[in-house]
Parts: C-alpha cells; structure tokens; sequence
C-alpha cells in the first residue's frame, strides 16, 4: 500500500538542475511530504520537508502542488555526489515507510 | 547539528551468538530512535520505535524477544540482536529524532553491516 509514486531510475547531467518527481495523490491534509536521499552503503540523509508551500534550504527545493497530489524536488546544480537513491515519504507521525525510490544516477 | 553515530560499523559473528548495536545522538537529545533493516537492494524496513524509558513498540512480523531494544537515555538506544543465525545478516541502520514536533525529522546513523556465518 504505497502511498507514493516514483519513477524507479533517472540520469542527469552534472551542473544541471535536477527534477525528481513524486505522486501521492492520497495524501491527506496532515501528512507531510519529506524527501530522504540514501548513497550506497550508508544511512539515509534528510534532504527537505513541506506541508503545502513551497520549501528551499540549501540542498534543495520542493514544490508541492496545490491540490498536493504531486510533489518535485529539485537539486539546482546536480555534482557527481548527488548519485544516491532518492525517497519521497508521506507521513503525518514520526513513523517513515520508505518504497523504491528512484536511483538518480549524475553522469559527468 | 543533527549528528547520529551507530557502532560498531560491521560485525560477523557466528551463528548463534548474540551481537549489540549502539545507537547515539552525538549533539542532541532523541525522545524517539528508530531502527530499521535494509537487505541488499530493498528499501528500508522499520523494526521498532523506542521512546526514551519505555519499552519499544515492534511493527508487525519483528520478533521482540529475538530483536531487544534498550533506551536507557536521551542520546543511546541499543539494539542486541540475539542468538543470530545467517539469515539475520542484513544492514541495520538506527534514526533519532527529537519529536518536538509534528514535522520533525529523523536523522540516520551510518549504519551497521551484520553478517551471520
């Protein structure tokens, strides 16, 4: 019962802006979207959260949209370092179901 | 800020032996830790929740009594996996986070490669 949708692999360019997409489109009023990205072998990495605005820090930027079915994040200028796996989670409590993912793999 | 430290980082162990896993927020206190299990190529599987002083809350199909969890503290929770057998063997990878907030995050640890001979 996945509660989201993510393409399972995308390339990008290096120094390109990056744009993974995710569907969530039972997402409900108090979930949350947050955005995890996981670099083989290691633990997972907090990247971004947002309820219904539009969100930006310094890694990246998430825009949900207004009926809040769908969200991107985007990483403006991917480094070779970005390669990770990518999780979009909903969740309204502090319990996390990570699916899939997309692999994003930035090619030189 | 935000820093969580798992250790040891990889152990094998034979089967039948018990193994502990430390869990530690290294610059803030953790009300709640996770842990999770993540074998090759899957996603990341929650196990328990532990709160600060309580007993831990086990999802669904997680053995308690095979998997224990102590939380004895604000910033270390650990987790003994005992009399372990090859099929154990997996990535175990612990979160915290402070529950401040509705929205809080979770901050992962590193975490631990176990293999089971």
């Amino acid at each position: 019962d996945a509660k989201t949708t993510q393409p399972p692999s995308m390339d990008c360019a290096e120094g390109r802006a990056a744009n993974l997409p995710c569907n969530h489109s039972t997402i409900s009023g108090n979930e949350y979207v947050y955005w995890y990205r996981q670099i083989h072998s290691q633990g997972p990495q907090y990247i971004i959260h947002g309820l219904k605005n539009n969100e930006t820090n310094e890694m990246a930027s998430l825009i949900i949209t207004e009926d809040r079915k769908s969200s991107t994040l985007i990483l403006p200028h991917a480094t070779l370092r970005d390669t990770a796996v990518y999780y979009c989670i909903v969740a309204n409590d502090y319990k996390l179901s990570f699916g899939a993912g997309t692999t994003v793999t930035v090619r030189a | 800020g935000a820093v969580v430290s798992q250790h040891p980082s990889r152990v094998i162990c034979k089967s039948g032996t018990s193994v502990k896993i430390e869990c530690r927020s290294l610059d803030f206190q953790a009300t709640t830790m996770f842990w999770y299990r993540q074998f090759p190529k899957k996603s990341l599987m929650l196990m328990a929740t532990s709160n600060e002083g309580s007993k831990a809350t086990y999802e669904q199909g997680v053995e308690k009594d095979k998997f224990l969890i102590n939380h004895a503290s604000l910033t270390l929770s650990t987790l003994t996996v005992t009399s372990a057998h090859p099929e154990d063997s997996s990535f175990y990878i612990c979160s915290a986070s402070t529950r401040l907030a509705i929205a809080d995050t979770q901050y992962f640890g590193p975490g631990t490669r176990l293999t089971v001979l």
